[in-house]
């Protein structure tokens, strides 16, 4: 079955870091470009970055929002990408969510893990 | 910034049609994604390239695209259909973006 698992949720106080991780199955993860979005309580989806496949170096780009704070990595060899959260804020409680990016289907989001949520709070 | 105008809420009875709009300038030269979200869940791609269903995707879901607007039908309504949707495109600089999202509920 291909699948995506987040992990690494929590509570943490305003300034403080997390790194969440995706976890790719049933599909050869170092293929596919992996995004990572969120959505805060009660609220819509908003993107926070992504990083491509190893065949086009793994390179990342992030949103405005997120940008100098956060960074995505990836690990080929154990199919597992991370997101570092540094000097988080209040402002960034949600689930994050991580995705297989689909070229054949246009750059879609094909594959949607369950969530892990971050809570930021003092 | 770009934005994506879904109305919020959209209701109708088992067996009738549902269609969700998305607006936004520049779809008629970008690509528009949807997705369904139940509470508590990960989203699920529904359909991609405007009109171009995914695998395992029922046929009652369908996408079409003019001008400016791109709708979301859903015919014959279920009601595990009550879910949100988003419809998602990327703007100028090529950065993902969503709609507000739109509410289902069959009534």
């Amino acid at each position: 079955e291909v699948q995506l698992v987040e992990s690494g949720g929590g509570l943490v106080q305003p300034g403080g870091s997390l790194r969440l991780s995706c976890s790719g199955s049933g599909f050869v993860f170092a293929d596919y470009a992996v995004g990572w979005f969120r959505q805060a309580p009660g609220k819509g989806l908003e993107w926070v970055g992504f990083i491509r496949s190893e065949a086009y170096g793994g390179t990342t780009d992030y949103a405005a929002s997120v940008k100098g704070r956060f960074t995505i990595s990836r690990d080929g060899s154990k199919s597992i990408a991370h997101l570092q959260m540094n000097s988080l804020k209040t402002e960034d409680t949600a689930a994050y969510y991580c995705t297989r990016v689909y070229t054949e289907y246009g750059g879609a989001f094909d594959i949607w893990g369950q969530g892990t949520m971050v809570t930021v709070s003092p | 910034s770009y934005e994506l105008t879904q109305p919020p809420s959209v209701s109708v009875s088992p067996g009738q049609t549902a269609r969700i709009s998305c607006s936004g300038d520049s779809l008629p030269k970008r690509y528009v994604f949807w997705y369904q979200q139940k509470p508590g869940q990960g989203p699920i791609l529904v359909i991609y390239k405007d009109t171009e269903r995914p695998s395992g995707i029922t046929e009652r879901f369908s996408g079409s695209s003019s001008g400016t607007t791109v709708t979301l039908t859903i015919t014959g309504v279920q009601a595990e259909d009550e879910a949100d949707y988003y419809c998602q495109s990327t703007d100028d600089n090529d950065d993902w973006v969503f709609g507000g999202g739109t509410k289902l509920t069959v009534l």
